[in-house]
């Protein structure tokens, strides 16, 4: 298996607190990538990185930011967390092309209540 | 129309049967296809790439129609522990890589 961990594997947390994933490889993968995962919509895309200090908006980007400044970490920060917000969090890796597999961390369970 | 579907099913199947999924995608610049296997409350794993000759592992074969834009997914001889979902993932955007899932299809497979 590929290494990867997220923490807290589990949260639960209140509206308006602020909230911070975090996602750790060993892998020294250039890619990843944060998904939500929720009943009837599937993985969607949060934010990605191809790179430190590099990153990029998916479909589903408002409300969330994110910061890599070392090639193993890649945090996903809720500024003010809402009940919307809760869902099932993976982070995701790939070595260094567009063809390359993706591997996923074990995910945080994340409640706003 | 969505980037990639997938009929959510679930597929029932008795053990021994074989069973297929197919997954329409909506960018005829994707580049790369996948299908990932994910069990329940558990993290999404590769299951193979789709090539477009086609591939087998094992009871698991994967095929690429560019022309129709769909992949698909047989797998034969089903057993009990080929329940999971099967996701399918193409690669969203031409000149960059932002994949793309589909929500997946349910499998359970009885004796």
């Amino acid at each position: 298996d590929a290494g990867i961990t997220q923490s807290p594997r589990h949260k639960v947390t209140e509206t308006g607190t602020p909230v911070t994933l975090r996602c750790h490889q060993t892998e020294n993968h250039r890619y990843m990538y944060w998904y939500r995962q929720d009943p009837g919509h599937g993985l969607r895309l949060i934010h990605y990185s191809y790179g430190v200090k590099d990153t990029d908006k998916g479909e589903v980007s408002d409300g969330y930011s994110v910061s890599r400044s070392k090639t193993e970490d890649f945090l996903l920060t809720l500024e003010s967390a809402t009940s919307s917000q809760t869902s099932v969090y993976f982070c995701a890796i790939s070595e260094s092309t567009s063809t390359d597999t993706q591997y996923f961390g074990p995910g945080t369970r994340l409640t706003v209540l | 129309r969505k980037e990639v579907e997938q009929d959510p099913g679930p597929f029932n199947v008795p053990e021994g049967a074989t069973v297929a999924f197919n997954c329409t995608y909506s960018n005829s610049a994707s580049q790369s296809f996948f299908w990932y296997r994910q069990d329940c409350r558990k993290e999404p794993k590769l299951l193979m790439s789709v090539y477009s000759s086609g591939n087998e592992d094992g009871r698991f074969t994967a095929q690429l129609n560019r022309a129709s834009q769909y992949i698909s997914l047989l797998i034969r001889d089903s057993k009990l522990s080929d329940s999971a979902t099967y996701l399918c993932v193409v690669n969203g955007r031409g000149g960059s890589y932002i994949p793309t899932f589909g929500r997946g299809t349910s499998l359970i497979v009885h004796p």
